[in-house]
């Protein structure tokens, strides 16, 4: 079993909806939790970050932390053509320590 | 600006070859990573670094080997290149862990080698 589940979808989306991505990890240990976004043929960068549970605002991107049920959560509010791209989270036990990942969801806003 | 480079973005090599990777950071970062990610598996860390001349192995070490002379560069060294290795190979790094406690210790990425062994 893996130590952080994603649904790889591929998800299609209208512009204009809002996104809901997910991941499910397994070790209580996690407490830094990141998601990237990783466009075609380009290295992922960061997008959000976020230490133990609650909630992180930036922009149109809401990213959340559950610890007590291991799951966290990307929201995309207005999503636009160019939200398109891979989406994965990440989390590690430490800060500066190795990262484990999801497989990523690959998402599609079409205009 | 980070920025993490790496030496080629395609490279197609035979089966036996020996295969080097390179990745250049120009940010003093003291920690690097390599890094392959292949459909339905994501990203697994091959191997990583915390200082020069230190290696630490990752998930996936096998096959695979490292070498870090200097601060700013990392190497991804392929023995005898295998069919299995084609996949895309991404380079990554960070700050050190003692100096920081937040999104600044993110990794950072380079653009990735897409690596096809015949």
């Amino acid at each position: 079993q893996k130590e952080v589940e994603q649904d790889p979808g591929p998800l299609s989306v209208p512009e204009g909806a809002i996104v809901s991505l997910n991941c499910t990890y397994s070790n209580s240990a996690f407490q830094y939790f990141m998601w990237y976004r990783q466009y075609s043929r380009k290295g992922p960068e960061l997008l959000m970050y976020t230490y133990s549970s609650g909630n992180k605002e930036d922009g149109r991107f809401t990213a959340q932390v559950d610890k007590s049920s291991k799951y966290i959560s990307l929201f995309i509010r207005d999503s636009q053509p160019s939200d398109s791209a891979t989406y994965l989270c990440a989390m590690s036990q430490t800060s500066g320590s190795r990262l484990t990942f999801g497989e990523g969801t690959q998402l599609t806003v079409n205009p | 600006d980070v920025k993490v480079t790496q030496s080629s973005r395609y490279l197609v090599k035979r089966t036996g070859e020996k295969v080097f990777l390179e990745c250049v950071q120009d940010m003093d970062h003291e920690n690097m990573f390599w890094y392959r990610q292949d459909p339905g598996l994501g990203l697994r860390l091959i191997y990583f670094s915390y200082d020069v001349k230190m290696k630490e192995k990752g998930d996936i070490p096998e096959g695979y080997s490292v070498s870090r002379e200097k601060k700013e560069r990392f190497s991804l060294i392929l023995e005898s290149a295998s069919t299995n290795q084609t996949s895309m190979y991404l380079c990554a790094s960070s700050l050190a862990l003692r100096e920081v406690s937040g999104p600044q210790e993110t990794q950072y990425f380079g653009p990735g080698t897409r690596l096809l062994v015949l």
